[in-house]
């Protein structure tokens, strides 16, 4: 079956680059989009941005200019930068696969790994 | 503050029916049928139940139901269950001059 692992540095100093990589298994990279999501604490989930195969990415508005990702078919992943990162970037970043009902729907997620920016 | 406005929580006793309500504007719930539900239990992720504001994916209950009537989309859990407790979030297009995928806030179901 469909699966996804992120993975990252789970602490980040203020200023610095957050930096994260989904593993993908049990499909094709290349046959679906690609997103990534977070949630902090407590709170409610907030959509980052997401990535198709050939490298074309959309992102979140609020985070458009500090967001980079990016696709490795011959790795099977895909990754996310966040730069800049403060403590309001404190949260679980979870990976995901867009649906093909729309790009709007995330029908496969990852576990979520837990990124926390403190000095 | 979400973009989408849910009830913080929500309970019900097994066997009832609950229905969680999720309002935004006309320039995204009332004006596309791109709305979909997620579940979520406590430290885990997130799960897709319901997409195109009534469709259900392979292998949700069809005791999960969804609707919509202008700016507000609406999720039906019927026949209550004590597993279905967990956080519920929806989620719609928000347009093409806005962000294009938002979320409610999320609100707690409680099932007594």
């Amino acid at each position: 079956q469909v699966q996804l692992q992120e993975s990252g540095p789970g602490l980040v100093k203020p200023s610095e680059t957050l930096s994260l990589i989904c593993n993908v298994s049990g499909v094709s990279i290349r046959s679906h989009y690609w997103s990534w999501l977070r949630q902090p604490a407590g709170k409610g989930l907030e959509w980052i941005g997401r990535i198709y195969a050939t490298g074309t990415a959309v992102y979140n508005p609020s985070l458009n200019s500090r967001v980079s990702m990016s696709v490795d078919t011959s790795k099977h992943e895909f990754s996310m930068h966040l730069s800049s990162v403060t403590a309001a970037d404190t949260a679980r970043y979870f990976c995901a696969r867009v649906s093909v009902a729309a790009v709007y729907y995330f029908d496969v997620w990852g576990q979520g790994t837990l990124a926390t920016v403190s000095s | 503050q979400s973009a989408l406005t849910q009830p913080r929580s929500v309970s019900g006793s097994p066997g009832q029916s609950v229905t969680i309500s999720c309002t935004g504007t006309s320039n995204d719930v009332g004006d596309y049928n791109y709305v979909s539900w997620y579940q979520q239990h406590p430290g885990k992720a997130p799960k897709l139940m319901i997409y195109d504001v009534t469709e259900r994916p392979s292998g949700v209950p069809d005791r999960f139901s969804g609707s919509k009537s202008g700016n507000t989309a609406s999720l039906t859990i019927s026949g209550l269950r004590t597993d279905d407790e967990a956080d519920y979030y929806c989620c719609s297009y928000g347009g093409p001059h806005n962000l294009e995928v938002m979320f409610g806030g999320g609100t707690k179901l409680t099932v007594l």
